[in-house]
């Protein structure tokens, strides 16, 4: 099994929207209900974002949001803030295993 | 509250088991799902595998032939063992509760193989 596809690089301004894509096949995100975001600060734990593809965690800000369609994961984060600056990865259930995206740096311009 | 903490030699020789253990506090190893996940220096994340609160298991398929997951219930614990592992295996591991998603995560330890 091949890990989920992410762009490497995504940046935006202060105050704008930006949108990360995890792709994979109908083995994995198309046919999963199970897909989970998660950010990672430098030298930390990675902290979840977004489970079962749109449910936020209490405590994490509605900015963040998870979508879904066809085999393509969505990962939409409104009103960047300086401290949004981190990796991010997705995570999708495939059968019985799980799969991790090559993760996206996130740039605060 | 809900913390977890891996331990476990930073150090290992190629060709030799790597041991962690995970140890729970503020709930109960015989509930939830608990995961094993991995992150080589400088790059993404790797599922390695989870263990159900009754033993149950499920090994990433590239791992499988080397690895074992196992609870120790009396301890409030549950580990991993990695065998003939060689400088690939060199990675921050860290633990998490649940199976398929993971709001819970040790702090992570970095294991690093080496003679």
């Amino acid at each position: 099994q091949s890990a989920l596809t992410q762009p490497p690089s995504a940046s935006g301004s202060p105050g704008q929207s930006v949108t990360i894509s995890c792709t994979g096949t109908s083995s994995d995100v198309g046919g999963s209900n199970f897909v989970s975001w998660y950010q990672q600060h430098p030298n930390k734990a990675p902290k979840l974002m977004i489970y079962e593809v749109t449910k936020r965690p209490s405590g994490v800000p509605d900015r963040f949001s998870g979508s879904k369609s066809g085999n393509t994961a969505s990962l939409t984060v409104s009103g960047l803030q300086a401290e949004d600056e981190a990796d991010y990865y997705c995570s999708s259930f495939a059968g019985n295993d799980i799969l991790f995206g090559g993760g996206t740096k996130l740039t605060v311009l | 509250q809900v913390q977890l903490r891996e331990s476990g030699p930073g150090l290992v020789k190629p060709s030799e088991t790597l041991s962690l253990s995970c140890t729970v506090s503020g709930d109960s190893i015989s509930s939830y799902y608990w995961t094993w996940i991995r992150q080589p220096p400088g790059q993404g994340l790797e599922w390695i595998g989870y263990i159900s609160y009754t033993g149950n298991t499920n090994y990433n398929p590239s791992l499988k032939s080397r690895l074992t997951l196992s609870l120790v219930t009396s301890k409030n614990q549950f580990s991993l063992k990695l065998n003939s592992v060689t400088a690939a295996d060199t990675a921050v591991y860290f633990c998490a509760r649940g199976g398929s998603s993971w709001l819970y995560w040790g702090q992570g330890t970095l294991v690093t193989v080496s003679s």
